[in-house]
């Protein structure tokens, strides 16, 4: 079973900042590799698919990258509405999927 | 609009049998896709439980295999969980969702308590 290792587990930024997070695979997922956002009480919200494409309708602001184990989210300047918990999630197997932990990225 | 409604009881006693339905609109089961469940324990993270694809092949969770069954019924446009032998690690909010590679539609959310 691939794991996903998702870093830092807290990020405290003030909005305007840069954040990037980091998702490491146990084995390689070539570009097979998603992030989602959550806000407390929702359903998570998919952002980017396949490593790098933006879902319509996601903000410019996030971008994805990295292919085989290695992956980043970046939010190139926080807005208020971007705090939340973020989770990546590979698909080299499907329709079996796993997540990533989380990251939590909270205002300082 | 695809839309998921979820239905299903809040609470299960341990030991029984924890039953959800997820009712489709706006899209035909039999159209594609595969349809799925999701779970996310009070203050953690998430946790694919299974997904089934309107023919009726399933895919679980290999920890949670023993214990799962999905199915569909394409007549009321409906795909449901069963998990068995529930325990209070069971208590979470249940999702229900069409998984595509570049989409994903969620159901509500049902909050599910195992306790006697």
């Amino acid at each position: 079973e691939i794991v996903l290792t998702q870093s830092p587990a807290t990020l405290s930024l003030s909005p305007g900042e840069r954040a990037t997070l980091s998702c490491r695979a146990s084995q390689s997922v070539s570009s097979y590799l998603a992030w989602y956002q959550q806000k407390p009480g929702q359903a998570p919200r998919l952002l980017i698919y396949d490593a790098s494409n933006r879902v319509t309708g996601i903000p410019a602001r996030f971008s994805g990258s990295g292919s085989g184990t290695d992956f980043t989210l970046t939010i190139s300047s926080l807005e208020p509405e971007d705090f939340a918990v973020y989770y990546c999630q590979q698909r080299t197997n499907w329709p079996s999927i796993t997540f990533g932990q989380g990251t939590r990225l909270e205002i300082k | 609009q695809v839309q998921l409604q979820q239905s299903g009881p809040g609470l299960v006693k341990p030991s029984e049998t924890l039953s959800l339905t997820c009712t489709v609109s706006g899209y035909s089961i039999s159209s594609g896709y595969y349809w799925g469940w999701i779970r996310q324990p009070p203050g953690k993270g998430l946790e694919w439980i299974g997904s089934i694809y309107h023919s009726g092949s399933t895919y679980y969770n290999p920890s949670l295999k023993s214990r799962v069954t999905t199915s569909v019924d394409t007549s009321k446009n409906q795909f449901s969980l069963k998990l068995s032998s529930v325990t209070a690690a069971d208590t979470a909010v249940y999702y229900c969702a069409r998984f595509g590679t570049r989409d994903v539609y969620w159901g509500q959310g049902t909050p599910v308590t195992v306790s006697s």
